[in-house]
């Protein structure tokens, strides 16, 4: 059974950086069957994909372009867990944030595990 | 990006009925279709993926169809334990993209 157990702090100063991170069991972070995501959910913006890494003979990151420039998902084979990282913050980053694994063929095709969710406030 | 929309975004409806949801997608998407159910303060739950294959452990009475732009999601018996908030989510490309969501709730 794969389980996602978040962490990370839920208050974060604007203009600072959110980091959270995403322990993993039951299964590997560097399966070549599994995508590692990060996902947002908003009243103003709802679920909203934040990006992926994933290892396929070498490592990958994907991400979407409305936080392109400030995001940074990075794994960690020797802890078995990835990791978030979204700089610059301003308010409209206050979100609950969940790490969910990317499952069906190769992990590309839907979520089937998620995390527990954190919710992060930006805020002075 | 493509876009997905959910209709209703929310409905009423009394234990026993059948409900249905539609999620309409901004272009093809073929079959690439995901349907979630979040229960309050909780994390989605994959119910369908591929447009309409039941997700191990899910009850039968939950469905889905569809394919290219217009899919469907079906409660065939509405139970209490299906009050939630269900989403489509499409993966034919990035970024990934969810439907804004369908409220069920108890009439």
């Amino acid at each position: 059974q794969v389980q996602l157990q978040q962490s990370g702090p839920g208050l974060v100063k604007p203009s600072q950086t959110l980091s959270l991170t995403c322990a993993i069991s039951g299964d590997s972070v560097s399966s070549n069957s599994a995508t590692w995501n990060w996902i947002r959910q908003s009243p103003s913006r709802g679920l909203e994909w934040l990006g992926r890494t994933y290892y396929k003979s070498e490592w990958y990151n994907s991400s979407a372009v409305s936080v392109k420039s400030r995001i940074t998902i990075n794994p960690d084979t020797s802890k078995n867990q990835f990791s978030l990282q979204l700089h610059s913050v301003t308010p409209e980053d206050t979100a609950v944030y969940y790490c969910a694994r990317g499952g069906g063929r190769e992990g590309y095709r839907n979520f089937d595990y998620w995390g527990q969710g954190t919710l992060v406030t930006v805020s002075s | 990006d493509i876009q997905m929309t959910q209709s209703p975004s929310s409905l009423s409806a009394s234990v026993g009925d059948r409900v249905t949801i539609n999620c309409q997608a901004s272009q093809d998407i073929s079959d690439y279709l995901n349907w979630y159910q979040q229960t309050p303060g909780k994390a989605p739950k994959l119910l369908i993926y591929d447009a309409s294959n039941l997700e191990t452990g899910v009850p039968s009475r939950f469905s889905g169809s569809g394919s290219g732009t217009h899919f469907t999601f079906t409660i065939s018996s509405l139970q209490p334990e299906d009050v939630a908030t269900y989403y489509c989510q499409q993966y034919h490309s990035l970024p990934l993209t969810f439907g804004g969501g369908t409220k069920v709730a108890i009439k």
